[in-house]
Formats: C-alpha cells, structure tokens, sequence
C-alpha cells in the first residue's frame, strides 16, 4: 500500500515568497503531523491535526506559518514571507487515531520536502 | 525541562562493542514509548516499540523504567550499518501528544 507522500521533493524559494508544501497521509489515519528539521538537528513539532478536532498549533514558530487539513486527507503547510532560516526538511507523518488505550500508534512518515530560502 | 530528552552523542563505538543510550521524559502520565531510527537525509522510521516488561528484537533490546521515567536502548554486537540517529518517542494518550526526542548520534567504526 502507499505509504505517506509529500510535494514537492526539493523546493528552492527567494525570501519573502509564499510557499504551499503538501502531504498525502496513509488512508485511514486520523492524525497527522507536519515536523521541521533544520540539518543536523532534531524533529521540532510544528502542528498536529486528529480528525475533526481542533488542531494542535502549539509548535507553530511564527503566524507566517499555517496549516490546513481536508477532512481526513491531504494537509498543506503555508509558510508566507519566508525567511532564510526556515530552510530545513518539512516532514509530514500520519498515524492511527491517538488517544484510544492500545492503539498501535506508529507514526509513518514521508520523505519531506527540503525547503532552501535564498 | 524538555519533555523529551536525549543525550545528542555523538556515540563512536567500535564494530562489535555494546552501546546503550537513554532517554528521559518529563510526564509520568506518559503511556507508550518507542525507539525510531533515522539515517542520514532521510524521514525516521520505527525501530521497535518499548514495553513495560522490555523486549527484545535481535541484537535490540528496549527498557521502560517508569519509576525513574527513562527508556533505554541497548545495541549487542554492533553493525556498521547502526550508525544512524536514534529518536526516543512517547506518547501521552491523555494529552493526545506524540513528543519526539531529539535524537542520539550513534557512529560505529570499523
């Protein structure tokens, strides 16, 4: 089956542009994630989405960045007037619904989008 | 203090040594646990989840000490091929919050 895809792979902006990235989760998966990792550091949490809740935008770093999902389906990420340090890998990553005791809650994810702000 | 909290290495460790690293986690409401791997430019990837009675995968064992809120990683007869990055991952069903580490560097030479 099809695992969790992101678009586009590569994605080469000038500062001050808008960019969209997107995220198809695995079918079936109410949750999804959207991490940033800038090279050589860990996963920071962006923003979460679990069905028709409310997302979770704790980790959103400015209001330039903004998330939405469609239903249980795809997720785009906007972030607007990019700025040179929101160069990183973008990664989405889906998982069965959170919450529920002894739910396998593995999260898969895709292959990100790398982001270069010149 | 972090919720999630890794040692960053990075571990160089000779092919064939014993290696273990741990974790430690702020909220005892804190329910499940995992061990994810990433390699170098790539997405993270589950490596096996952690129980409370630990449990083994090969030459990978994972524990739970929740009195003293840590998990460990151990890794037996090291490979070449476990140099990766490895992120500890707990979930607090509660909170609906899946919190990741952010990760151990871990080097093995020949």
């Amino acid at each position: 089956g099809a695992g969790v895809s992101q678009s586009p792979s590569n994605k080469v902006t000038e500062k001050g542009k808008d960019v969209e990235l997107r995220c198809d989760p695995i079918s079936g998966h109410t949750a999804l994630y959207w991490y940033r990792q800038r090279l050589g550091q860990g996963l920071e949490f962006l923003i979460y989405f679990q069905g028709n809740s409310a997302p979770d935008k704790s980790g959103l770093p400015s209001d330039r960045f903004s998330a939405e999902r469609t239903g249980e389906s795809v997720s785009t990420l906007t972030i607007q007037r990019t700025q040179q340090e929101d160069s990183a890998v973008y990664l989405c990553a889906s998982s069965l619904f959170v919450g529920l005791a002894g739910t396998y809650n593995e999260q898969f994810f895709g292959p990100g989008t790398r982001l270069t702000v010149l | 203090r972090k919720e999630v909290e890794q040692d960053p290495g990075p571990f160089n460790v000779p092919e064939g040594a014993t290696v273990a690293f741990n974790c430690t986690y702020s909220n005892s409401a804190s329910q499940s646990f995992f061990w994810y791997r990433q390699d170098c430019r790539k997405e993270p990837k589950l490596l096996m989840s952690v129980y409370s009675s630990g449990n083994e995968d090969g030459r990978f064992t994972a524990q739970l000490n929740r009195a003293s809120q840590y998990i460990s990683l151990l890794i037996r007869d090291s490979k070449l091929s476990d140099s990766a990055t490895y992120l500890c991952v707990v979930n607090d069903f509660s909170a609906s919050k899946i919190i990741f580490g952010s990760g151990t560097r871990l080097s093995i030479r020949p």
